[in-house]
């Protein structure tokens, strides 16, 4: 079954904790991307990547790292720097054109709350 | 990026009724795309549209590139189709608007 997954589906973390949210996709895709979602809100990008072992910053990177190590994957870490981690993150991946990106597929979000 | 901005913010609807939103963008894009949160949070991909028009059920999309703006049209609508709808326009990444609230009373 093709698709994006992403875990944990819900996920609480401690104030001054790092956490790492998971995803993964078996859809043969170039490009993998993190947003985040605030309440009332569109989605705002945190990073991308469009090659194995590169990635590039979006509009809202600080505080957050990723990695690019397999194609399939793109795991994204909220540290403790980052102010205020509490909201929806959504990864999205797609293939990618001679112009730019083709249609972005997303997974079904992680919910992170910081006690 | 590219500036993305939709309207109306909220739409309330009446079971059976016809809707139009809007979508603007700021500059020439290469990817546009619409898409439907449910109340889960998942995002459904409705139309991938950067020019045209498409069509898909009750749904359907068009795209007027040299005037930067896209419209999504939702005929005899549905209790299903409440949700968040959103536009996004891309140059080399996506930028995604501030939605369409969309309720639909039976």
């Amino acid at each position: 079954d093709g698709g994006i997954t992403q875990s944990p589906k819900y996920l609480f973390r401690k104030e001054g904790q790092n956490v790492t949210l998971s995803c993964e996709q078996n859809l043969n895709h170039d490009a993998m991307y993190w947003y985040r979602q605030d309440p009332g809100q569109g989605l705002r990008l945190i990073y991308y990547s469009q090659i194995v072992n590169d990635f590039q910053k979006g509009d809202i990177a600080e505080g957050y790292s990723v990695s690019r190590e397999k194609k399939e994957s793109f795991p994204l870490t909220v540290t403790s720097a980052q102010k205020n981690p509490t909201a929806f993150y959504l990864c999205a991946s797609s293939l990618m054109t001679s112009v730019g990106t083709d249609t972005q597929y997303f997974g079904p979000g992680t919910r992170l709350t910081v006690l | 990026g590219i500036q993305v901005e939709q309207s109306p913010p909220d739409l309330i609807l009446q079971e059976g009724a016809n809707s139009t939103l809007r979508c603007n963008f700021s500059d020439s894009v290469n990817n546009l795309q619409w898409f439907h949160q449910n109340p889960w949070g998942q995002l459904i991909n409705l139309f991938y549209i950067p020019s045209g028009t498409k069509q898909n059920g009750r749904l359907s999309a068009t795209t007027v590139a040299t005037e930067r703006y896209s419209l999504l049209y939702i005929s005899s609508s549905q209790t299903t189709d409440s949700g968040v709808y959103f536009c996004a326009g891309a140059d080399y990444k996506l930028s995604f608007g501030a939605g369409t609230t969309v309720t639909v009373r039976a």
